[in-house]
């Protein structure tokens, strides 16, 4: 069955710091790829995806390649600010098995100033 | 609507009673979705409807806790006899139906069972 499995937080970081959150998966066929966040107190919203391999999904400054050889889709942003504390799901979702949409663990990112 | 809805927004509850969950999802929209969420947790995957086919109940922790979707739209996902685990926010998400697409989640409601 597909499985996401991402790093474990809480990540703590400076302002402007480099943030990278690691994301690998295992999926029957050929899944899409996502990103969530949900900030303190909110809902979960969908930040980015990505399709096929080797794309680029991008939103806020934040980046991950579909990266099919090491089954990966990292979760990047070069220079955070404090509004990015959060919580950030990767996920999958693939017809092969059903459409559903399979979450990782979550990250914790709090970003001080 | 423009988003998925879901009502009540909190909900306190006495251990041993039942409660409905509502969900109102995106106009269009042929599948839809309900998650839990623990405090500190990820996201637990309860039952998935898509369209007219049979749902998939497999995230279903027990026999105490149905959903069902009438006329392809509202769903209703209903908890008898609480109990004090079943403490949580519940998601409602929808979709459409393609696998590149993804949902579009609901603010919850915040179930404590008291």
């Amino acid at each position: 069955g597909n499985s996401v499995t991402q790093m474990e937080g809480p990540v703590t970081l400076s302002e402007e710091a480099f943030l990278t959150i690691n994301c690998t998966y295992t999926a029957t066929g050929y899944p899409s790829l996502f990103w969530y966040v949900q900030y303190p107190g909110e809902g979960l919203q969908l930040l980015l995806k990505a399709t096929k391999a080797d794309d680029k999904g991008s939103n806020k400054g934040f980046e991950a390649t579909y990266r099919k050889e090491t089954t990966s889709f990292h979760l990047e942003k070069g220079s955070v600010q404090v509004s990015d504390s959060a919580v950030y799901f990767c996920a999958l979702r693939s017809r092969a098995a059903g459409n559903k949409l399979t979450f990782g663990g979550g990250t914790r990112v709090l970003v001080k100033p | 609507g423009a988003g998925v809805s879901q009502s009540p927004s909190n909900k306190v509850t006495e251990k041993g009673k039942d409660v409905e969950l509502r969900c109102d999802p995106i106009s269009g929209h042929t599948a839809l979705y309900w998650y839990r969420q623990s405090l500190g947790q990820g996201l637990e995957f309860l039952i998935y409807f898509q369209g007219n086919s049979a749902p998939d109940k497999s995230g279903l922790p027990s026999d105490r806790f149905s959903a069902e979707r009438t006329g392809g739209s509202v769903s209703t996902l209903t908890i008898q006899r609480t109990q004090q685990e079943d403490s949580a926010v519940y998601l409602c998400a929808s979709s459409l139906a393609q696998e590149g697409d993804g949902y579009t989640f609901g603010s919850g409601t915040r179930l404590t069972v008291v």
